[in-house]
This record gives structure tokens, C-alpha cells and sequence, in this order.
């Protein structure tokens, strides 16, 4: 039953531009969602999160977009740089948290 | 602040053996939880205490696994015996209030052979 999905397992990005991460969810109950990003050998870290009242939510290079009609979510991070480069995961939370599967993103130099 | 700490960071048993990982969660968190993630997937819920209370573990694997968190502090997770498929990484999160997010530890990558 996998209510969150990231259907992309892995981007590329050149330095500087622009990366846009994706998720979609299926259950309209969800009502907080959240972005963690993950370095090999150490757990998920925090990143960002928003609200299921809010569309959008920024902090620094970092934005997340819910589209609720869409059930999507997506992390646009600008401008990427190459220690960005690491496995990003969704996750959506309704009495516990359920993740994606995580993105695989390699900045590129 | 000390972050989530897990012990140990790696194990390797064999097949039927008992395993057991420890967990000390960020201090004041009363929200504490067991995941587990397979390869190229992402973590999925084991086990989730509030204080002393195991609010959920409808997914914990009751026949072989087993949990606690005496005194709502430290968490310890036991799997016995162990099967080739409970190969995975073992993460540990807490969180203080119901809106936090998650803080995780650096997991425990079990092997069992």
C-alpha cells in the first residue's frame, strides 16, 4: 500500500540550475507533508515542510509546492549546488509519517 | 542539542541468531519511533511510542520482533530469531510535539546471513 510515491529514482542537474523533485500522495487526508534529504551512511534529515492549509512554503534555496487537487507535492531547490547531491525523500503524515521511496539527485559541477 | 543515537551501527548475524539495537532519543522528545528501510525504498513505520506507550505497531512483525521503552527514555528493538529477509536499516526517530518533524539516528545496518 504505498500511499506516497516518487516515481523518479534518480536526477541529474548541472550546477547552478534549477532541480524539481516530485511526489504524489493518494490519501487527501494527509495534512503535513515534508521533505527529508539523506547522505550515505546517516539518517534522513530534516528539510523542509508545509502545511496541507498552505501552498507553498520557502526557505532559502529550498521551496516546496502542494497541489492538493493533484494530491503532488514537489522540492524545487535553486540554485542547486553539487553537495546538494543526495537520496531526497516525501513524506506525508496522518497519524504516522509515510515515505517515497526517495530521489537519488546528482549536482554536477 | 545531542541528536538521536543508535547502537550499533553495524551488525552481522546468522540466520536464526537473536539481534538487538539500542536507542537514545533526542532529550525531551516524548514521541519515539522504529523504522525500517530496505534497499531503494524509504522508511517504513515498526513501531511508534509515546512516552512508555506503544500507541502503534501494527506493522512490528509480533512473532519474532519486539520492542520497548521502559522509563519513556531509551528504546531497545529485538528480532529472535532473525531471517535472511530482516537484512535492512534499522533507524530510530524522535519527535517532540505532534507538528515536529522527525529527527533521525544514523540507523543500524543489519545483515543476516
Amino acid at each position: 500500500d504505498q500511499q506516497v510515491k516518487q516515481n523518479s529514482p534518480s536526477l541529474s542537474v548541472q550546477e547552478g540550475r534549477i532541480s524539481i523533485l516530485n511526489c504524489d500522495y493518494t490519501n487527501s487526508m494527509f495534512d503535513y507533508f515534508l521533505w527529508y534529504k539523506k547522505y550515505p551512511a546517516e539518517g534522513p534529515t530534516f528539510l523542509i515542510s508545509i502545511s496541507s492549509i498552505k501552498d507553498k512554503n520557502e526557505d532559502g534555496r529550498f521551496t516546496v509546492f502542494l497541489n492538493k487537487s493533484a494530491k503532488h507535492l514537489s522540492l524545487h531547490i535553486v540554485p542547486s549546488q553539487p553537495g546538494d547531491s543526495a537520496v531526497y525523500f516525501c513524506a506525508a503524515r496522518l497519524n504516522d509519517m509515510r515515505f517515497g521511496a526517495g530521489t537519488r539527485l546528482t549536482v554536477k559541477p | 542539542e545531542a541528536g538521536v543515537v543508535q547502537s550499533p551501527r553495524y551488525k552481522i548475524i546468522e540466520k536464526k541468531q537473536p539481534v538487538a539495537f539500542w536507542c537514545n532519543p533526542i532529550s525531551g522528545h516524548n514521541t519515539l519511533y522504529w523504522y525500517r528501510q530496505n534497499l531503494g525504498q524509504g522508511p517504513e513505520l515498526l513501531i511508534r511510542y509515546e512516552n512508555e506507550e506503544a500507541v502503534d505497531d501494527s506493522q512490528l512483525p509480533k512473532d519474532r520482533f519486539s520492542a520497548e521503552r521502559l522509563k519513556g527514555v531509551d528504546s531497545t528493538l529485538k528480532i529472535q530469531p532473525a531471517e535472511l529477509g530482516d537484512s535492512a536499516v534499522y533507524l530510530c526517530a524522535s519527535s517532540g510535539q505532534s507538528n515536529s518533524p522527525l529527527h533521525f539516528g544514523n540507523g543500524t545496518r543489519l545483515t543476516v546471513t
